[in-house]
């Protein structure tokens, strides 16, 4: 069971906007900023998407935004396009680890 | 440009030692923490451990500790993980990920190598 807790599922049709929510604790999520977002197409390596819960790294495109609030995160992808299909991660700073947690992973289907 | 290239894919037996490698270019090796995480067939990402190849300050994840060793050699830019005795369990795709010092997240990724263990 994964530390922080995502649906295993979200689907939207082109052009729409969904959001992913993970949801942890006060340890984590809740306590620090520093909740990431990975996305992962099928056999290729995490890309990070999101950092510092609102973040978003050179290139990545603007329709992927974060945010949080209390123990829970979300990441929100607006204009859904096909390419957008994937898993998505979220992961988090803990005070109970040396090392940050994922959450379980949420699979996104373009309609 | 940053890179992580990691090694290829490896069958071994149960039982068998295993060492994988990732080699970093195009950014100070010794500035950058490295880790390791594990997917295993279907499912999610886990954290294994991380090394800082500046001083080889090793941190493991609980789950790890113990399972498997990190380090690193700085002459050639490159991070390792390696088995003692493999487990079927060990089946799984290894990431290496480049993540700054002071930083909470992975902003560089290797390719990935596969890593499965049957008799």
């Amino acid at each position: 069971q994964s530390a922080l807790t995502q649906p295993a599922s979200v689907s939207g049709s082109p052009g729409q906007s969904i959001t992913i929510s993970c949801t942890g604790t006060s340890s984590d999520v809740g306590g620090y900023n520093y909740v990431s977002w990975y996305q992962q197409h099928p056999g290729k390596a995490p890309k990070l998407m999101i950092y510092d819960v609102s973040n978003r790294p050179s290139g990545v495109s603007n329709r992927f935004s974060g945010s949080k609030s209390g123990n829970t995160a979300s990441l929100t992808i607006s204009g859904l396009q096909a390419e957008d299909e994937a898993d998505y991660y979220c992961s988090s700073y803990t005070s109970s680890s040396t090392l940050e947690v994922f959450g379980g992973g949420t699979k996104l289907t373009v309609l | 440009e940053v890179q992580l290239v990691q090694s290829g894919a490896e069958v071994k037996k149960p039982g068998e030692s295993l060492k994988i490698s990732c080699k970093g270019s195009g950014y100070s090796f010794t500035s950058y923490w490295i880790g390791w995480v594990r997917q295993m067939p279907g499912k999610g990402l886990e954290w294994m451990g991380i090394i800082y190849p500046g001083d080889s300050d090793t941190r493991y994840s609980p789950s790890f500790q113990g399972q498997v060793t990190i380090s690193a050699d700085k002459s050639i830019s490159t991070a390792y993980l390696q088995w003692s005795s493999l487990k079927a369990s060990d089946t799984a795709m290894y990431y290496c990920a480049l993540r700054g010092s002071g930083s909470y997240f992975a902003d560089y990724w290797g390719q990935g190598t596969l890593v499965t263990v049957s008799s």
